[in-house]
Order: structure tokens, then sequence, then C-alpha cells
């Protein structure tokens, strides 16, 4: 059973750059979410893809943007990189019949630094 | 004040012992709780998930909900030094979207 996952692995861009991550959710997963984890800090939610649509988003600029692909599979892209976009970026599947509330299982992540 | 909020640590027990981890959260209509482990340099991992009020047991894990305080805790019986690692308390709306807590820091000394 393949869990969730992620490319590349790092990755350094510089200031004004633009950049794509990839994410394949977990086998049976149909909805992906990203996260930004700076570090020292939690996970901040990005968005959430659902049937190829934004279903949900948190408190990022427009810069942040997305796609979710026929198989499930997902791309985050982040225009105008600016120093404070280094972090971990993580991207998490779940089932959205899940009767389990959705629970979420996150992929190895794509650690970002912008110089 | 924080969405959901978590002593920031660090949370130092010795082997063997029970080491007890607190969040809160401000969202009345939040529905779904989870904890998450995430070793240094490494993503998160789902250890427990709890729903109703109570507790919920798993292995050396119990999970404790009160919703009418908005509190969920993380109790780990027998701590070994391998679970020394970040907890996360996430909670999710009915709406999808899952906030996180900055995590406290758990070290188990031998």
């Amino acid at each position: 059973d393949a869990g969730v996952t992620q490319s590349p692995t790092h990755l350094i861009k510089t200031r004004g750059q633009q950049v794509t991550l990839r994410c394949s959710p977990k086998s049976g997963h149909d909805t992906v979410s990203w996260y930004q984890q700076a570090l020292g800090q939690g996970p901040q939610f990005i968005f959430q893809y659902y049937e190829e649509e934004e279903r949900q988003r948190g408190n990022f600029p427009d810069r942040f943007s997305g796609h979710q692909f026929p198989n499930y599979s997902s791309e985050l892209n982040v225009n105008a990189l600016l120093l404070g976009d280094s972090a971990l970026y993580l991207c998490a599947s779940s089932l959205a019949r899940d009767r389990g509330g959705e629970t979420q299982y996150f992929g190895p992540g794509t650690r970002l630094l912008v110089l | 004040q924080k969405e959901v909020e978590q002593n920031s640590g660090p949370l130092s027990v010795p082997e063997g012992a029970i080491a007890s981890l607190n969040c809160t959260y401000s969202d009345r209509v939040s529905q779904s709780f989870f904890w998450y482990r995430q070793y240094s340099g490494k993503s998160p991992e789902l250890i427990m998930s709890i729903y109703s009020n109570g507790d919920k047991e798993d292995g050396r894990f119990t999970a404790q909900l009160n919703k009418a305080s908005q509190y969920v805790s993380l109790l780990i019986r027998d701590s070994q030094p391998s679970d020394s690692a970040t907890y996360l308390c996430a909670v999710r709306t009915n709406a999808g979207k899952s906030t996180f807590g900055d995590g406290t820091t758990l070290t188990v000394k031998p």
C-alpha cells in the first residue's frame, strides 16, 4: 500500500523565482491538503483539493496556487518567492467519505530554501 | 489567542514514567481531534484520533477529550526514549480545515 509521496525532497531557489511541488496521495485517497511548516511551528493550512477543485483555503496570498489532477495527485505552485517562504511543505491525503473524520496522512515533505 | 494552544515545553520525563501532553482549542464547532508525532527533520505521523468526549486508548497511548472545556490531552504510559519527539495537536471542523498547534517537545531520559 503506497503511502503519500512528494517531490522533490529538497529545493533551493532565489527570491522572485517560481516553484512547483508535487504530491501523490495514499492509495485510495481522493483529497489532498497542503501545509507550510516553518521551523519551530506547527503546520499551517494552505489549501485543500477535492474533485480537482480547491475546497478550502487558509490565510495564504494568491502567490500560492494549486491543482489537482484526475488521478488525485496534486501540485503546489508558489510565485514570486520571498525569503519567508523558506519552510517544509507538507502534503497530506485523506478520503472525503471517511467516517473517521477525514484522517490525514502526511508525506515526507519538500524542504524549500529561498536565498 | 491562537486557535490551538499547546505548551511548547520542553517536557522531560524519565523512562517508564507517564508523559502528559495538553491542548486547548478555541473553535467550539471543532469535531475531530488528532495527535501527531514529529521527529526532528521528519513529517508528522498520526498517533491517535478522537471524536467523542471521554477517553480512547491505543496501546501505551490514551487520548482524552472534553468538548465542554475545549480541551484534549494525550497520555503516554511507560515512556520510552524512542518517544522523544514533538507532539502536535490538530483540530478539524466539519468544513474540513485542520488547525495545528505549534507542538510540545517531549524528551524521555533513560
